[in-house]
Parts: C-alpha cells; structure tokens; sequence
C-alpha cells in the first residue's frame, strides 16, 4: 500500500491565520489526492480533489497544490468553522489510502 | 436535496457477518462511484472499497477476502457485506457517492460494535 504522512499532527493557529498542512506520499500519486475536513461526531467534508480543484460549495479561502509525492492544503485566512480535523488521501494505487489526520485547534 | 440514508443491523458477535444498505434519495443512481468507509472510535479513516459507474468493484487489499460491495439499481440501494468480524472492526461507517473515487456525498454514519 502506499503510506500518506500528513504534517503537523496537530496545529494550534488563530483566526485569520493562514496555515499549511503537508501531506506525504510514499510513492507518486501524480494527481490522484484529495482533502478532507472532518468535525467531531460528522462525516468528513470533501474540500479538493486532484491535488487542486476545490469542490463545489467549498470556501475560496481553502486551497490545494503540488503533484508527485508532496502536497498541500492552505486555509488563507483561518475561520471559527475551519477548526477541525483535515485528511489527505491518495486515490491513484488500486487500494487507497489516508493519511493519519491533522487536528486544527485554536490558539 | 440529495442525501444519502444507511442502515444495518448489530450489535454483532465475533464471526457474524457484517451488513449494511446505503440508499439515495432525490438522486441519480447511474454514473457515479459507490463507496464505503470506515473510522474506528477516535482514529483516522480507512477505505474499504468501491463499485465504479460500470459496476467494477475495488477494494482494499488487507479486507478484500471478507469483503463484499453490490448495487441494486432497482430500489437505488448499494450494500457492504464484511465476513468473520472481530472486535477490530468496530468503527463508525460511511457510505459514500461521488462522480470520482473522491466522494462529495457521504451518509450519516452507523456505529458498528463486535462484542463477545
């Protein structure tokens, strides 16, 4: 299986930061990632797909990029409602595979 | 308003078998991708599979042997069949749609518990 390593595990950050969350394959996945956000007690919430396209109904301030085996989700400016828990995940092998999550707290 | 309703029966002992339906209401069935999830209480998510817009069913390597996903297109139902269970396969599962393997539609949750 190819592994994802999502980083931080957790993140403290304030309202209207901008954050970063880095997600790790362990073999190239090309485009084939896609990013979630999951509060306590819901189902997770579809953000990107194919690494950078944003879904419909989904914040602009949400973001993501890279190709390969490095991607990122960027919140540009952090709101009340963004504090969550995020996943990758790669779709590109025949067995996909999240990372292990980052919790955003609040500072 | 699309959504997705799911259900199934438990609490389960070890060695039952697993089964849950997903249905979509005020949906198209056809052309989309069919999957289910799992997430053990207070961990991350896991895939356990999918059928595809052609009825071509995936599914993750270390659960494939007990695993079954099917669709009934006449009542827009697809269910999961999960053999031999053990107490680690207690988690909440999903059902889930999307138009690719990244679904935008997501069901309510069932909490699944194995207990002898």
């Amino acid at each position: 299986d190819i592994q994802m390593t999502q980083s931080p595990s957790t993140l403290s950050a304030s309202v209207g930061d901008r954050v970063t969350i880095t997600c790790r394959a362990s073999q190239t996945i090309s485009y084939w990632l896609a990013w979630y956000q999951q509060k306590p007690g819901k189902a997770p919430n579809l953000l990107i797909y194919r690494a950078s396209i944003l879904e419909s109904g989904v914040p602009s301030r949400f973001s993501g990029s890279g190709s390969g085996t490095e991607f990122t989700l960027t919140i540009s400016s952090l709101q009340p409602d963004d504090f969550a828990t995020y996943y990758c995940q790669q779709y590109n092998s025949s067995s996909y595979t999240f990372g292990q999550g980052t919790k955003l707290e609040i500072k | 308003q699309v959504q997705l309703q799911q259900w199934g029966a438990g609490p389960l002992k070890p060695s039952e078998t697993l089964s849950l339906t997903c249905a979509v209401y005020d949906g198209s069935f056809s052309g989309y991708y069919w999957s289910w999830f799992r997430q053990p209480p207070g961990k991350g998510l896991e895939w356990i599979g999918e059928i595809n817009p052609s009825g071509g069913t995936n599914y993750n390597l270390s659960l494939k042997s007990r695993v079954t996903i099917s669709v009934d297109t006449s009542k827009n139902h697809f269910s999961l069949k999960l053999n031999s269970v053990t107490a680690g396969d207690t988690a909440v599962y999903y059902c889930a749609r999307g138009l690719g393997q990244a679904p935008g539609l997501w069901g309510q949750g069932t909490l699944v518990t194995v207990s002898s």
